[in-house]
């Protein structure tokens, strides 16, 4: 079945420094990636969705110029978490759909994501 | 306004017992419903999907859900519960109208007692 790999799974940083977070579509080709953030014992949330080639979509309320996103490839999308601070501390799931979104590419794989702490 | 329900945080059943694990949907077209499970600090894996066809859907690990369109609902169900089936559950629902966007539900904890 399709993979969605995210690295690092864990990651520790100091208040004003930035963190990136990959994912990959490791067996698939991903047209469409979607960021997510998940507060304990909470939902989901979308932050924005990632087009390879084009502008990320932010959902609102979601910094853009906070959380840089990148899909240069069908098989890697980079959330970048700019000037990070302790309330940016998450758990960060990235997920992809293959080909363009029909009804036979329709479900969204999720990574096993990636725990930020801000310190 | 496209939404999913679940109205309860937390399920519990014995080990060999039926389980069942409520969602409801609100969509202005036709809905794609799925159903993902958590287990903790992982990413979620995808269990079943509803498209079209057959309202019961067999899943994986046993799981079934059945699409009820009068009572917009998407339960997920499996007739013999096991420990290991302890994890958080999330239903969401896409409408086709609106494109990619997934709507998730809250999320539903299932302690299966040994």
């Amino acid at each position: 079945g399709a993979v969605v790999s995210q690295h690092p799974s864990w990651v520790i940083c100091k208040s004003g420094t930035s963190v990136k977070i990959e994912c990959r579509s490791l067996d698939f080709q991903a047209t469409t990636m979607f960021w997510y953030r998940q507060f304990p014992k909470q939902s989901l949330m979308l932050m924005a969705t990632s087009n390879e080639g084009s502008k990320a979509t932010y959902e609102q309320g979601v910094e853009k110029d906070k959380f840089l996103i990148n899909h240069a490839s069908l098989t890697l999308s980079t959330l970048t978490v700019t000037s990070a601070h302790p309330e940016d501390s998450s758990f960060y799931i990235c997920s992809a759909t293959e080909g363009s979104g029909g009804p036979s590419t329709d479900t969204q794989y999720f990574g096993p994501g990636t725990r930020l702490t801000v310190l | 306004a496209q939404s999913v329900a679940q109205p309860e945080d937390q399920v519990n059943v014995a080990e060999g017992n039926p389980l069942t694990v409520k969602c409801t949907y609100s969509v202005s077209g036709n809905p794609y419903l799925f159903w993902y499970v958590q287990y903790p600090n992982r990413g979620l894996q995808f269990l079943l999907k509803y498209i079209t066809g057959d309202n019961l859907v067999l899943g994986s690990y046993g799981f079934e859900a059945e699409f009820n369109k009068s009572q917009t609902s998407f339960h997920l169900k499996k007739p013999s519960a096991l420990v290991s089936d302890s994890a958080l559950y999330f239903c969401a629902v896409r409408d086709m109208n609106t494109g990619n966007q997934f709507y998730f539900g809250t999320g539903t904890s299932l302690t299966v007692i040994p």
